[in-house]
């Protein structure tokens, strides 16, 4: 079925810890996105990906990176975890900018200790 | 102030009633998109609309480009409808969120 696949679904993590967060299309979509969402926020742009091989950042880059190596892919690494990123994380994609909707995954619940 | 915002907030409804979510926003936008996301779970693309009135089974959404609002209406409300709407304006490559609607229906 064709979609976008998160994983984990779920993560515990020590604060100070390295993680990487998996996106995976399957509908050639151009653009991805990550945000991550909680209560009373609502949905926050981390960054984005227009294309393969490049990558922007959102409106809450800090503490995160991400790469775009193929069309694919688009994995989200927090270097170094502390307890403000404790969030629940979506991973989007849409075919490029103009007016295509959004895909979501279904999302990485992190809890950050 | 949001450069999009929703009302109300929360609401609960009786089954079978009929359900308005209103969005409104300040910036210039070329499409709209509700989305739906069900308590625990994955967010779920309703409409994309730029222009009018789209209907797709008991949902309706609507947009005013000059008023820079849009509405989304439930017809004969059913619990299962319970999730928080929210809806995102488009602009080129930029999209903005709502903060979200929390609908909870009651049988």
């Amino acid at each position: 079925i064709a979609g976008i696949t998160q994983a984990p679904t779920s993560q515990i993590l020590a604060a100070g810890r390295r993680m990487t967060l998996r996106c995976t299309q399957d509908m050639r979509h151009n653009a991805m996105y990550w945000y991550r969402q909680d209560l009373g926020l609502g949905l926050r742009l981390i960054h984005y990906s227009n294309t393969a091989g490049t990558t922007g950042k959102g409106e809450v880059p800090d503490g995160y990176s991400v790469s775009r190596a193929n069309t694919d892919d688009f994995p989200l690494t927090l270097a170094s975890a502390v307890p403000s990123q404790t969030s629940v994380y979506f991973c989007a994609s849409r075919p490029g900018p103009y007016n295509s909707p959004l895909h979501f995954g279904n999302g990485t619940r992190l809890t950050v200790t | 102030k949001n450069e999009v915002e929703q009302s109300p907030q929360n609401l609960t409804a009786q089954e079978g009633e009929f359900i308005t979510i209103n969005c409104s926003y300040s910036v210039g936008i070329s499409a709209l998109h509700w989305l739906q996301q069900h308590p625990g779970g994955g967010i779920v693309s309703l409409f994309m609309l730029s222009s009018g009135k789209k209907k797709h089974g008991r949902l309706i959404a609507t947009i005013n480009i000059q008023e820079k609002h849009s509405s989304l209406h439930i017809t004969a409300s059913h619990p299962r409808d319970s999730a928080v709407y929210i809806c995102a304006g488009f602009s080129y490559d930029k999209v903005i969120f709502g903060p979200g609607t929390s609908l909870s229906v009651i049988p």
